[in-house]
């Protein structure tokens, strides 16, 4: 799997769009982004997913970058329950491009704060 | 549907003791995973099924065994604790081993070993 990198840290408004950045320049053809977060002391969640077209579901929006080396992650108006740590992960998608490989490694992702 | 359970929420243990780590989920997934989580670490993980029956290691499986017996259950063994292995554990599920990408996560346990 491809490996990411992300800021440590970030702080965002309450109320403000915030953006998540992930830079993921060894990324190959069949490789998806997928974004994570876990809130403290709690379970990571999936948030959303993408290969090459931005995507947008309720709880956030993915842009990728057209040569695919990098993607933010966007939050539109970010509350006091969005603190929590972002994880950026790539690896194969779901259409079985990936068998002998179902693992997902995490790395230490990127500390959002919103500040009231 | 509950989702991904994972009993008990805490546990304590003295190093030697054995116990194990709970985890069901009622999504009818095929693949179930096992993750530790250290402070200021990102998950690393430890088992994985991709069907019942069918188990492999990850990145940190030593100290730990895992079975598959039932679609539903995948449950963590501790043989023999060490205080290393305090941790918070969370167990994982997907539809598929194909679709690792979009786990659903327990709320974990929280381990310590003295």
């Amino acid at each position: 799997d491809a490996k990411t990198t992300q800021p440590t840290s970030m702080d965002c408004a309450e109320g403000r769009a915030a953006n998540l950045p992930c830079n993921h320049s060894t990324i190959s053809g069949n490789e998806y982004v997928y974004w994570y977060r876990q809130i403290h002391s709690q379970g990571p969640q999936y948030i959303i997913h993408g290969l090459k077209n931005n995507e947008t579901n309720e709880m956030a929006s993915l842009i990728i970058t057209e040569d695919r080396k990098s993607s933010t992650l966007i939050l539109p108006h970010a509350t006091l329950r969005d603190t929590a740590v972002y994880y950026c992960i790539v690896r194969g998608g779901p259409l079985g491009s990936n068998f002998g490989n179902e693992k997902l490694t995490f790395g230490t992702g990127t500390r959002l704060t919103i500040i009231p | 549907n509950a989702g991904v359970t994972q009993t008990p929420k805490f546990q304590v243990l003295k190093t030697g003791q054995s116990m194990t780590l709970q985890c069901a989920q009622d999504m009818n997934h095929e693949y179930m995973s096992w993750y530790r989580q250290d402070p200021g670490m990102g998950l690393r993980l430890i088992h994985y099924s991709v069907g019942a029956g069918i188990t492999d290691q990850g990145e940190v499986p030593n100290g730990y065994n895992v079975s598959r017996s039932t679609t539903e259950d995948f449950p963590l063994r501790l043989l023999s604790a060490a205080p290393s292995q305090t941790s918070v554990y969370f167990c994982a599920s997907s539809f598929s081993g194909s679709d690792v990408g979009r786990q659903f996560f327990g709320p974990g346990t929280r381990l310590t070993v003295l």
